[in-house]
């Protein structure tokens, strides 16, 4: 099946600080890419859908000068939350679709971000 | 805008025994795709089982089968012969394909509980 890796696991960082969230799928070409965070026990929210080569796609809401997003290539997208506040500690999730099935999504193990 | 309902926020089953997750969605499309996602303690995301709109059958995969009522725009999951390692969070989700802009609206999720 489709794997889809997401890196760090998990992140503890300093206010202010920026952190690099990396999405990759492993063994299929993702056309687009998506990101998510999920607050507890609630469900998906949809903060944003990027496409290889083109700028991403933010739902309202989310501040895109905030939350960074890059689709460099068609394994790989990075979410870069700048200048992190407590408020931003959260549990973020990517997920990915392409090749044969390109209406199903196949999700990251998810990244939880902590900011003190 | 399309709506994605379960109201059901927890359900509990025995070991062995059948449960039914119910989902109804609001769409005016004809074509599309339905989804039950599973999110364990872990929270990782994992695709149960997905029904194409234009499909009679419903779709099954081992213990896993769906109710899919398209003129009722119900969707729901029958899991038979439960284990414990069932229990999770299930999310419906519903996508119509639009392109690149196509995305995935998901439910407010049901927590199923297996007991011994």
């Amino acid at each position: 099946g489709a794997v889809v890796s997401q890196h760090p696991s998990r992140v503890i960082c300093k206010s202010g600080t920026s952190v690099k969230i990396e999405c990759r799928s492993l063994d299929f070409q993702a056309t687009t890419m998506f990101w998510y965070r999920q607050f507890p026990k609630q469900s998906l929210m949809l903060m944003a859908t990027s496409n290889e080569g083109s700028k991403a796609t933010y739902e309202q809401g989310v501040e895109k000068d905030k939350f960074l997003i890059n689709h460099a290539s068609l394994t790989l997208s990075t979410l870069t939350v700048t200048s992190a506040h407590p408020e931003d500690s959260s549990f973020y999730i990517c997920s990915a679709r392409g090749g044969r099935t390109q209406e199903t999504q196949y999700f990251g193990p998810g990244t939880r971000l902590l900011v003190l | 805008a399309q709506t994605v309902t379960q109201s059901q926020p927890e359900m509990s089953v025995q070991e062995a025994e059948t449960v039914t997750l119910s989902c109804t969605y609001d769409t005016s499309e004809s074509d599309y795709y339905l989804f039950w996602y599973k999110q364990p303690p872990s929270r990782q995301m994992i695709l149960v089982i997905r029904q194409e709109a234009y499909k009679q059958q419903n779709a099954t995969e081992n213990r896993f089968s769906v109710n899919f009522q398209k003129a009722a725009k119900s969707f729901s999951l029958k899991i038979s012969d439960s284990q414990l390692g069932d229990a999770a969070m299930y999310f419906c989700a519903y996508h119509h394909n639009t392109g690149t802009a196509s995305k995935l609206t998901f439910g407010t999720g049901t927590r199923l509980q297996v007991t011994l």
